[in-house]
């Protein structure tokens, strides 16, 4: 299976605890999404990633969290000091990167999520 | 600021009947795309708009996108239990970025 994967696929953790989630895009993807999803809601932008540089961050992202894709192939997203407002599934996605907007080569497609679950 | 809303939130429905799911905004959109989701899973492409009037066919699932851009509809005909699931639309706006504005989703229950 070639898809996006993510690991680990659900972590519980207490309050004040350091996370760390890992993405592996489609391979030869240049373009790599965080996104957090709340029970019931759409996902929500966090960052995004072309290559190795990350090229927008959402004000949902505070100084506690931090996105790195050191050599423009998986990614990792950290959060520091974990509130319980941090529980939610964080899902990671990939495009091609060879379109603009437009272009259907920018559809993004999803791994299976990280349930996050701070105590 | 939700720029996408999605009705009708929820759907309960017995198999073998048709609905149409809706996804509007006041923005323009650049392209817009549909996601079926299941719990605990994440979001699977199921078709992309790009052009305004377009349409797409995929099996019972119909799709199209608005005249200008600010809307799209999601008709399903002859729903079976195997469509139950969280239906989200998705897009990104004409600012240039290539990030995606997702909709409020519609949770959708067919019975058999």
């Amino acid at each position: 299976d070639t898809g996006v994967s993510q690991d680990p696929r659900h972590k519980i953790t207490k309050r004040g605890q350091n996370v760390t989630f890992r993405c592996d895009p489609i391979s030869e993807h240049n373009r790599l999404y965080w996104y957090r999803q709340t029970l019931g809601q759409g996902p929500e932008f966090l960052t995004y990633f072309q290559n190795e540089a990350q090229l927008e961050k959402s004000r949902l992202l505070s100084d506690r969290f931090s996105a790195e894709r050191p050599k423009g192939s998986f990614s990792t997203l950290e959060i520091q000091r974990t509130e319980q407002g941090d529980s939610a599934m964080y899902l990671c996605a990939s495009s091609s990167g060879t379109g603009g907007p437009r272009s259907s080569y920018n559809e993004q497609f999803f791994g299976p999520g990280t349930r996050l679950t701070v105590l | 600021t939700q720029l996408l809303e999605q009705s009708p939130q929820f759907l309960s429905i017995q198999e073998g009947e048709n609905l149409t799911v809706y996804c509007n905004s006041s923005s323009v959109f650049s392209s817009l795309q549909w996601y079926r989701q299941e719990p605990g899973e994440g979001p699977v492409l199921l078709v992309t708009v790009v052009t305004g009037g377009e349409v797409k066919k995929l099996k019972r699932l119909t799709f199209q996108f608005g005249d200008a851009r600010k809307d799209s509809s999601l008709h399903i005909t002859a729903a079976q239990p195997g469509d139950t699931g969280l239906y989200l639309c998705a897009g990104t706006t004409t600012s240039g970025t290539y990030k995606y504005i997702f909709g409020t989703g519609t949770r959708l229950k067919v019975l058999a």
